[in-house]
């Protein structure tokens, strides 16, 4: 089955550095790369997509680069804020089965000191 | 437009007991996943539905665990017996239409069912 990791598991920044986790997964068939917030006690919320055929997305303070070749995606944070802390998960999604289905990553807490 | 329901927030078993979650997915959601989150890891998927059929169950304990989606609406969650182990939240996700080949449909979740197991 996929096989997908973050680095780094955790992440400490002051607010206002940028902050980057990356995501490396196994299954070369995967077509698409979403971001998952979750804060503490809250459910999961997509914060950000980008699929096999695009090789960079941003939307505001937030961006999501991908390489497929060597099979990994990082999500970028710039001027981050205490309201980004959170655990961030990838979870790279295939269709192998002819259904969608992702597969989530181990997280990564981010904690933005003010 | 109403978030997918879920219910009950909080449940405290003891072993060997059962247990069962409920799941309303968002209106006109083909799609319907439960995830299970054990405490500092990521959702692990049991089991998908399209409709009302299973497509993915590959990661459902089935002595123990069993899901449903009679009407290809709702969605009940079963564990019969609970071992300690169950102790997490409990997600279900839906999404419009989960399959393979058409644009990647988002998955939206559910505030989660909290199983402690004692």
């Amino acid at each position: 089955g996929e096989n997908v990791e973050q680095h780094p598991s955790t992440l400490s920044v002051q607010e206002g550095d940028s902050a980057v986790i990356k995501c490396t997964y196994s299954d070369s068939a995967s077509n698409y790369f979403p971001w998952y917030k979750q804060e503490l006690g809250k459910r999961p919320q997509l914060i950000i997509d980008i699929r096999s055929n695009v090789g960079e997305k941003k939307d505001q303070r937030i961006a999501v680069t991908l390489n497929k070749t060597a099979k990994h995606f990082s999500l970028h944070i710039t001027e981050t804020q205490p309201e980004d802390s959170a655990v961030y998960f990838c979870a790279p999604g295939g269709g192998n089965t002819g259904f969608q289905k992702l597969v989530f990553g181990t997280g990564t807490r981010l904690l933005v000191s003010p | 437009e109403a978030g997918v329901a879920q219910s009950p927030r909080y449940k405290i078993i003891e072993k060997r007991q059962s247990v069962a979650f409920w799941c309303n997915p968002i209106s006109g959601h083909a799609t319907l996943y439960w995830y299970q989150q054990i405490l500092g890891q990521g959702p692990k998927l049991l089991i998908q539905f399209q409709n009302n059929g299973v497509v993915d169950d590959s990661q459902l304990p089935k002595d123990r665990f069993s899901a449903e989606r009679l009407k290809g609406v709702d969605s009940t969650l079963k564990i019969q017996p609970a071992k300690l182990e169950d102790s997490a939240v409990y997600l279900c996700a839906s999404s419009f239409l989960g399959v393979a080949g058409v644009l990647y449909n988002e998955q939206f979740f559910g505030p989660g069912t909290r199983l402690t197991v004692l």
